[in-house]
């Protein structure tokens, strides 16, 4: 069984600050890690995966996130935010032997404050 | 190139009634994954489609919820007897394979509201 948890519903940060979005996971099997953002009344996009590989991957739109083994986590960062990156967040675990359907957490909404 | 698609964009309908929302995935997708998008529940795995085999429908909640994949392409998510618990908006993601941690590509969904 697989599960994720988002730290924190909602994030406010001022413009041109650090992003810091908290993601832990817990997986029996190597898992696949994922961001995704929501922006109102769309669809997912997604930022950046994790499969295999090299532990620190990056992103659209300036984001990047580390997968750490050790600590179960898959933080997501931004050095700078912008208003534009105002929006809903979702960190999502999937795995190889279970069709690789996503898990998700229950999102972090970030606001930019100008 | 076209994206996914979904239809309708809103459906509103009065409980009890049967609804069916549609899926159309990215052409040479081979995987097709419906998940649903609640205030009370964050985002759920309903059921998904690999290829030509049989679905894997752990995710649905209820035998009122089924689905179908007609010719590996086009997906119809069927809801019977609506309850104004299954207000929610129904995401549709299609995938190139269902393996290897491969990207899932979301629909704009469907907002079903049940009065």
């Amino acid at each position: 069984a697989q599960s994720v948890t988002q730290l924190g519903s909602h994030v406010s940060v001022s413009e041109g600050a650090l992003v810091l979005l908290r993601c832990n996971y817990s997986s029996s099997v190597p898992p696949y890690l994922f961001w995704y953002v929501q922006y109102p009344n769309q669809g997912l996009q997604l930022l950046l995966k994790y499969t295999t590989g090299a532990t620190l991957v990056k992103g659209i739109n300036g984001f990047e996130a580390e997968f750490k083994k050790s600590e179960t986590s898959f933080h997501l960062t931004k050095p700078s935010a912008h208003m534009s990156d105002a929006a809903e967040y979702f960190c999502a675990v999937s795995a190889e032997n279970a069709g690789n359907m996503l898990t998700f957490g229950g999102g972090t909404r970030l606001m930019v404050k100008p | 190139g076209a994206g996914v698609s979904q239809s309708p964009s809103n459906k509103v309908t009065e409980k009890g009634k049967d609804v069916e929302l549609r899926c159309d995935p990215i052409s040479g997708h081979t995987a097709l994954y419906w998940y649903r998008q609640s205030l009370g529940q964050g985002l759920e795995f309903l059921i998904y489609f690999q290829g030509n085999s049989a679905p894997d429908k752990s995710g649905l909640p209820s035998d009122r919820f089924s689905a179908e994949r007609t010719g590996g392409s086009v997906s119809t998510l069927t809801i019977q007897r609506t309850q104004q618990e299954d207000s929610a908006v129904y995401l549709c993601a299609s995938s190139v394979a269902f393996s290897g941690g491969r990207e899932q590509y979301f629909g704009p969904g469907t907002r079903l509201t049940v009065t």
